[in-house]
């Protein structure tokens, strides 16, 4: 089954830095999912990607599926406080298999 | 907006009693799944359910599993035994024809 690493593990920016996570799948990407998770609540939908090159945005963050699909990368403008939490990516449809997350910090 | 609904939010059992959880899906949603989350790892797939039977399980998903859509609109995980490592956070998600997956806020389980 897929085997999903996200980079870095956690991360701490000062508000209005931009940032990028990344998620290297050991197998081509066939969709590849962006969730935002507070600890002890449940996963948000941030979005989906299916096609290699594919690019998404979302209010201030944006996510793209590399060429050559095995690699996505979730890249947030402007970081607010609200931005906080732990970016998970999820992949092997339909029944996904996720990364170890992201754990954001945003210093106000 | 449209939600995936989950109760009990948290359910504290002992050691070998039944749980039944309970999942309200995306009503127009044809795909519905139970992932859990034991504090501190990662988001696990358990099962994945398709026009009224299993489509996928994962090893996690025993004989002491078994999910059912009693109805037009209830989507339940029962755990026959539980376990003390059965202490988790179980989410159900559903997912429409656009492939969007999305996840209800889960259920604490919590075993003693």
């Amino acid at each position: 089954s897929q085997e999903l690493e996200q980079s870095p593990q956690s991360l701490i920016v000062q508000e209005g830095k931009n940032l990028t996570i990344n998620c290297t799948s050991s197998k081509t990407l066939y969709g590849l999912y962006w969730y935002k998770q507070k600890y002890g609540e449940g996963l948000i939908f941030l979005m989906m990607l299916q096609k290699g090159g594919e690019e998404k945005s979302h209010e201030k963050i944006t996510a793209k599926l590399d060429e050559k699909k095995q690699q996505s990368s979730l890249h947030i403008t402007a970081s607010q406080p609200s931005h906080a939490g732990i970016y998970l990516c999820g992949a092997d449809l339909p029944s996904l298999r996720f990364g170890a997350g992201t754990r954001l910090t945003v210093k106000p | 907006e449209p939600e995936v609904t989950q109760t009990p939010s948290h359910q504290v059992t002992q050691m070998g009693q039944e749980v039944i959880l309970r999942c309200v899906p995306i009503s127009n949603h044809l795909y519905f799944y139970w992932y859990r989350q034991i504090l501190g790892q990662k988001v696990e797939f358990l099962v994945s359910f398709y026009n009224n039977e299993i489509s996928e399980k994962s090893e996690i998903f025993d004989d002491q599993f078994s999910v059912e859509r009693p109805d037009g609109s209830n989507f339940t995980l029962k755990i026959r035994s539980t376990k003390l490592e059965d202490s988790a956070m179980y989410f159900c998600a559903s997912m429409g024809a656009g492939y969007e997956q999305y996840f209800g806020p889960g259920t604490r389980l919590t075993v003693t």
